[in-house]
């Protein structure tokens, strides 16, 4: 079956510690993004790629890294610079046409202790 | 900027009644997609409904359809026949192009809860 795997589904971390959240995905798409979700909040884009080797900052990039050397993997790293990691992360693809809608993983919980 | 915005934080429905999402946006573009998502508690994202910038008709899709006024900018989630399992997380989105590439972006959400 196609779709998006992330993994895992939740990470505990000590404060300060760098983590790294996966993202594949088997639709054969060519953009990938990476969202934040916070309690009670919408999601806000930390990244997107639209092809391999090439990636663009979302609204909330800092203290967050990205690497996009396959398509279809995306992996997202927390850096000890983001100041409050604790969150849902939601990975999406889609392919590149404006009529189409995203298709997202089932997302990781990252909890920093 | 684009933007999207929900107004309504939470709403409930009488189950086997119909519900309203409302969802306003802001664009400079003249053509644009708009999408809405259930979120259930295990929080993944389901999409329900699409509607282009283009389309003389609104989008409907089963119980889902979706009132989109172009001159108000708004873009509303219809649900008829509420069920129980309808009680979730709804968020209304808009795909950005920037530069030649995309980008969606989501409003705050409405939680809905449907009630027995």
């Amino acid at each position: 079956d196609g779709g998006i795997t992330q993994s895992p589904k939740y990470l505990f971390r000590k404060e300060g510690q760098k983590v790294t959240l996966s993202c594949e995905q088997n639709l054969n798409h060519d953009a990938m993004y990476w969202y934040r979700q916070d309690p009670g909040q919408g999601l806000r884009l930390i990244y997107y790629s639209q092809i391999v080797n090439d990636f663009q900052k979302g609204d909330i990039a800092e203290g967050y890294s990205v690497s996009r050397e396959k398509k279809e993997s995306f992996p997202l790293t927390v850096t000890s610079a983001q100041k409050n990691p604790t969150a849902f992360y939601l990975c999406a693809s889609s392919i590149d046409r404006g009529t189409a809608e995203a298709f997202f993983g089932q997302g990781t919980r990252l909890t920093v202790v | 900027a684009q933007k999207i915005t929900q107004t309504q934080p939470g709403m409930f429905v009488q189950e086997k009644e119909a519900v309203t999402l409302d969802c306003t946006y802001d664009t400079s573009d003249q053509s644009y997609g708009l999408f809405w998502y259930k979120q259930p508690s295990s929080g993944e994202m389901i999409f329900l409904i699409y509607q282009g910038s283009y389309d003389e008709q609104n989008a409907t899709e089963g119980r889902y359809s979706l009132n989109f006024q172009k001159a108000r900018k708004s873009a509303n989630l219809v649900i008829s026949a509420s069920q129980l399992g309808d009680s979730a997380m709804y968020f209304c989105a808009m795909r950005e192009t920037t530069s030649g590439t995309y980008k969606y972006i989501f409003g705050t959400g409405t939680r809905l809860k449907v009630l027995a």
